[in-house]
């Protein structure tokens, strides 16, 4: 049963547009979310997060949006740049039960020149 | 500051052999994880720890995999005997473990198991 659900496994978006990657969960149980960033041979990254009290969280390019009632939450980079070219892990917490990470599937983004 | 230290970075093994995988976490962090990651998978909880004590395990079979956190600092990973879905990236992480926080995640331990 997955509980954390990135349905997209690629994206390709043009050098300087906006990529925009999605993220479903099943739990209403989660508070907390993360988006991850890895390149091939490295571990995971952290990027950016946000927590259920609010719906959107801002960190220079990169902008997380959280919809609680659609159970979805976005990542959007803007404006992409070719370092920006990896796999993007959604990951989510229930802070008021542990503080178990549980990680999507990842999406690929490839930034096109 | 140093990150997560993981060793070693590739094994490769034959089914119904053993493997151990060693994780130094960052220093002061009280919260060491293990994730296994098969490809084209997202990282799984396999086992957490808070200092040496075990907070979930839920996920880790336990009729071949081990692990243990000695002095609540490093650990170590087992698998004995090794099956051929066993093959993946052993991915070890730490953390503050004071609430809400980010992962800080090694390099990982590509196991391939022929």
């Amino acid at each position: 049963d997955q509980q954390v659900k990135q349905n997209s496994p690629s994206l390709s978006v043009q050098e300087g547009r906006i990529s925009i990657l999605n993220c479903d969960y099943t739990n209403s149980m989660f508070d907390y979310f993360l988006w991850y960033k890895k390149y091939p041979a490295e571990g995971p990254t952290f990027l950016i997060s946000i927590s259920s009290i609010k719906d959107k969280n801002e960190d220079g390019r990169f902008t997380v949006f959280l919809n609680k009632s659609a159970k979805h939450l976005s990542l959007h980079i803007v404006p992409s740049q070719p370092g920006d070219s990896a796999v993007y892990f959604c990951a989510a917490s229930a802070l008021n039960r542990d503080d178990k990470i549980i990680f999507g599937k990842g999406t690929r983004l490839h930034i096109l020149p | 500051e140093a990150g997560v230290a993981q060793s070693p970075r590739y094994k490769i093994i034959e089914k119904r052999q053993s493997v151990a995988f060693w994780c130094n976490p960052i220093s002061g962090h009280a919260t060491l994880y293990w994730y296994q990651q098969i490809l084209g998978q997202g990282p799984k909880l396999l086992i957490q720890f808070q200092n040496n004590g075990v907070v979930d395990d839920s996920q880790l079979p336990k009729d071949r995999f081990s692990a243990e956190r000695l002095k609540g600092v490093d650990s170590t990973l087992k698998i004995q005997p090794a099956k051929l879905e066993d093959s993946a990236v052993y991915l070890c992480a730490s953390s503050l473990g004071l609430g809400p926080g980010e992962l800080f995640f090694g390099e990982g331990s590509r196991l391939t198991v022929l």
